[in-house]
């Protein structure tokens, strides 16, 4: 079965310091892997994605992510974070055409 | 187009009662999703529909779980005589399948659900 791994359950950082929010899964089959983030008391926004090709992703707005099939990882980093950064980010596989998610990562940035 | 909607946003409701709640997806897409998330965790998945039709179902849909979705479009999920254990926030989803590589699932905001 496959799963998702979410390392930090919180991760502080004052603003324009870098960051990395990391993920890890289990698949036996080809993965598929996304990152949401979900701002308070709204739903779930597609980040970023790997399919296939590129093992670096990015998004719009200054975040990117890594395929790292030896280590069965996807981890989030961005170079300078906002405050308007602040949210839950999680991790996810797609499983069969369902989305098996982490446990999420609170990004608090500090003026 | 504005999206995934849901309705409504927030229902606060006494054990035992019966709740319904809407979800209207993107009007393309013929896959919906029901995701369940409590606090402090990640969502996770309850039943899909391809069209009209249920295709999977989670273990965690019990049997006071319901949904439909009568015509492909809208989709309903119920849950009957609830507990204070069903409080959460009910996602909805959505996607077109194009046969291709996976597409993106698309999210609508959420119906928090408090079950005193």
């Amino acid at each position: 079965a496959q799963s998702v791994t979410q390392l930090d359950s919180q991760v502080p950082v004052f603003e324009e310091a870098p960051v990395e929010l990391r993920c890890n899964y289990s698949s036996s089959v080809s993965v598929y892997l996304f990152w949401y983030v979900q701002y308070p008391n709204q739903g779930l926004q597609l980040l970023l994605k790997y399919l296939s090709g590129s093992t670096l992703v990015e998004s719009i707005n200054g975040f990117e992510a890594e395929f790292n099939k030896s280590q069965t990882s996807f981890h989030l980093r961005k170079p300078s974070v906002h405050i308007s950064d602040t949210a839950e980010y999680f991790c996810a596989v797609d499983n069969t055409d369902k989305l098996i998610f982490g446990t999420g990562t609170r990004l608090q940035v500090f003026p | 187009d504005t999206g995934v909607s849901q309705n409504p946003r927030h229902k606060i409701t006494k054990r035992g009662q019966n709740v319904t709640f809407r979800c209207d997806p993107i009007s393309e897409h013929n896959r919906l999703y029901w995701y369940r998330q409590t606090l402090g965790q990640g969502p996770e998945f309850l039943t899909y529909f391809q069209n009209e039709a249920q295709l999977e179902k989670s273990r965690l849909l019990s049997d006071r779980f319901s949904a439909e979705r009568p015509k492909g479009s809208f989709s309903t999920l119920e849950i009957q005589r609830t507990e204070q254990g069903d409080s959460a926030m009910y996602l909805c989803a959505s996607r077109q399948t194009t046969g291709h590589l996976q597409e993106t699932q698309y999210f609508g905001p959420g119906t928090r659900l408090l079950v005193l």
